[in-house]
């Protein structure tokens, strides 16, 4: 079944530690995206990617980084986690059509400590 | 760049009312809006979409809505049901920007 996944679902960790997000899609789409949604529910578009090799920046600065080496997966990273990081994140993904509807993942809730 | 505003932030209605969130946007080139329901512990799924040269679409119980001119366009629940309750997004796409800019959410709670 075609779909998007992300994990962990949750994660607490100590400031200083490194972290990284998965995400994966099984639809062949060639775009991708990272969401970052504060407690306000807000939507904030943190990195977006066109397809393999390509990577850039949303509206929200953000001091993760991503990379884009195979099509089905989106990882993001943040190599010193602060208090700060703590937040919802959410991945997803949409083909080229005009048109493009988003399929999100379920989301990932980061706690930094 | 666009800018989408969304209103209300939170709606409580009973269970069988309507409800109606409102979202405008700022830039003409925009031409397909979509509506977005995020249930709790789950990511944001499309519920319902218009694009710029229909003036109106509905399915089922949802409707949304579409004034170009006035650049604003809303999504009506009717008959309102507990498993409406959740967070929707409104968010509106141009081809030159290439992505979704979302408005701030709607809390709606339907109290049975």
């Amino acid at each position: 079944e075609a779909d998007i996944y992300q994990t962990p679902r949750y994660l607490v960790i100590g400031t200083g530690k490194k972290i990284t997000l998965e995400c994966s899609q099984t639809m062949g789409h060639d775009k991708m995206y990272w969401y970052q949604q504060d407690p306000g529910m807000e939507l904030h578009l943190i990195h977006y990617s066109y397809g393999v090799n390509s990577t850039e920046k949303g509206d929200l600065s953000s001091e993760s980084t991503v990379s884009r080496i195979r099509t089905e997966h989106f990882p993001l990273t943040l190599e010193s986690a602060r208090p700060s990081h703590t937040s919802q994140y959410l991945c997803a993904s949409s083909d080229w059509a005009a048109y493009n509807e988003q399929f999100f993942g379920p989301g990932t809730r980061l706690t930094v400590l | 760049g666009e800018n989408v505003e969304q209103h209300p932030s939170t709606l409580s209605v009973q269970e069988g009312d309507s409800a109606v969130i409102k979202c405008t946007y700022s830039d003409s080139a925009s031409n397909y809006f979509p509506w977005y329901k995020q249930e709790l512990g789950k990511g944001p799924q499309l519920i319902i979409d218009i694009r710029s040269n229909v003036g109106e679409k509905k399915d089922q119980r949802i409707a949304v809505t579409l004034n170009k001119t006035a650049k604003h366009f809303s999504l009506h629940i009717t008959e309102t049901q507990p498993e409406d309750s959740a967070v929707y997004f409104c968010a509106a796409w141009k081809a030159a920007g290439n992505k979704l800019t979302f408005g701030g959410g709607t809390r709606v709670l339907v109290k049975p």
